[in-house]
């Protein structure tokens, strides 16, 4: 079965830091990878996607993720964090035949402290 | 464009109750999933609905059915409610039909129901 691990569950940076979030999934075929974010009292947001091509990608806000498919991972990454990124984020993969399903990690609630 | 809207936004049931909960996709978007979120499991895939059709199913006991109307807004309803029932539902539409691949999902801001 597929499954999606986040490396960390809770992350306390200060503004300026660089952001590292892990991602790892497992599924053997070709996959659609997103991570979404959820700020405090807010609806989750698409933050970035791959679906084929570079395998470095760019979202909103100046965040970026790398899909290494020898490793089954696609981790996400920001060069300085913001107070205004303190959010929960949830990296999430689908496949190509099953729509609208995605399987979610257990997300990583970031603490950016100004 | 208005965004996903889900109906009510917090419930209070209490045990052995149903309950029903609604959610309208953005314009043109035909498919529909649902969601639970808690704290200790996460996001959870409940099901997907596409031109009124279960398209994937999750894990969940039968208690917790969905649907979807012709002008794709879609209900879920959990019947014979537990106390291990309370979440926040999150209703996500998507544009992509089948074989086109997955595309993004457009999330609702949530139903919070709590049972009692």
């Amino acid at each position: 079965a597929q499954s999606v691990s986040q490396h960390n569950h809770h992350v306390i940076l200060s503004e300026a830091a660089s952001l590292e979030l892990g991602c790892n999934y497992s599924y053997g075929g070709t996959v659609n990878l997103f991570w979404y974010v959820q700020y405090p009292g807010q609806h989750l947001q698409l933050l970035l996607k791959y679906f084929s091509g570079d395998p470095l990608v760019k979202g909103i806000k100046g965040f970026e993720a790398e899909f290494i498919k020898s490793k089954f991972s696609f981790n996400l990454r920001k060069p300085s964090v913001q107070w205004s990124d303190t959010a929960e984020y949830f990296c999430a993969v689908g496949t190509y035949n099953q729509g609208g399903k995605l399987i979610f990690g257990q997300g990583t609630e970031l603490s950016v402290k100004p | 464009k208005a965004g996903v809207t889900q109906t009510p936004r917090y419930l209070i049931k209490t045990r052995g109750q149903q309950v029903t909960l609604s959610c309208s996709p953005i314009s043109g978007h035909r498919s529909v999933s649902w969601y639970q979120q808690t704290p200790g499991q996460g996001l959870q895939f409940l099901f997907e609905y596409f031109s009124e059709t279960q398209r994937n199913k999750g894990n969940f006991p039968g208690r917790f059915s969905g649907r979807q109307f012709s002008n794709s807004r879609s209900e879920m309803n959990v019947s014979t409610l537990e106390l291990g029932d309370s979440a926040l539902y999150l209703c996500a539409s998507s544009p992509e039909g089948p074989g086109t691949g997955l595309g993004e999902l457009f999330f609702g801001e949530g139903s919070r129901l709590t049972v009692l």
